[in-house]
């Protein structure tokens, strides 16, 4: 149990091109949803909390209107990087949290990598 | 504020040595939970404990170890008798009680030699 998924796994798209990255929940309902990110060799950084049904918390210094982040559902959000660029190259991890027992903690994805050429 | 810390950036051991990561915490709240993830190569994070701050047993699962002390505000992990598949970065984080995103240190690259 507590399985979380991300699609694409990897995805190399062009200079000013949005992409969409899924998280899904499979077998519990995340209330929550944290994404981040992190550039080669360095750390995990959170990017924004998302609760289903409410706009999403981004932390400072991450651009809301560059990274879209919906979560419609209890086992699905969607981050999408609008007009994306070289320095937008990183790997991107969610993490979903369910509620109570054992899913009151996070879960994590298996990343995506996104390559901007 | 809450922060983790891995002096450590990187560490390179011989296999069947011991090897301890070093991981430092700061935080306010009483009630906190404190983890470590290995990453391999893939990029996939893989759990490897959590403790909460009321619990200061020492851990052992196969050939790991981990030494909470509250005192000094340190979570160290130790593996015992390394081996090659052991290579990967190794982070410390570090949650409240709400189980809000976790604060991750900067990382322990942890390379294993035959």
């Amino acid at each position: 149990g507590a399985v979380v998924s991300q699609h694409p796994s990897r995805v190399i798209c062009k200079s000013g091109t949005s992409v969409k990255i899924e998280c899904r929940s499979l077998d519990f309902q995340a209330t929550t949803m944290f994404w981040y990110r992190q550039f080669p060799k360095q750390s995990l950084m959170l990017m924004a909390t998302s609760n289903e049904g409410s706009k999403a918390t981004y932390e400072q210094g991450v651009e809301k209107d560059k990274f879209l982040i919906n979560h419609a559902s209890l086992t699905l959000s969607t981050l999408t990087v609008t007009s994306a660029h070289p320095e937008d190259s990183s790997f991107y991890i969610c993490s979903a949290r369910g509620q109570g027992g054992r899913y009151n903690e996070q879960f994590f994805g298996p990343g995506t990598r996104l390559t901007v050429l | 504020a809450q922060k983790v810390t891995q002096a450590q950036t990187e560490i390179s051991v011989v296999e069947k040595e011991d090897v301890t990561l070093d991981c430092v915490y700061e935080t306010r709240d009483t009630t906190y939970y404190l983890f470590w993830y290995k990453q391999p190569p893939s990029g996939e994070l893989v759990f490897l404990i959590r403790r909460n701050s009321f619990d200061e047993q020492n851990e052992i699962s196969g050939r790991y170890s981990w030494n909470f002390q509250k005192s000094t505000s340190s979570f160290n992990f130790t593996i015992t008798a390394s081996q090659v598949v052991d290579s990967a970065v190794y982070f410390c984080a570090l949650t409240n009680q709400a189980g809000t995103a976790l604060i991750f240190g900067k990382g322990t690259t942890l390379s294993v030699s035959s």
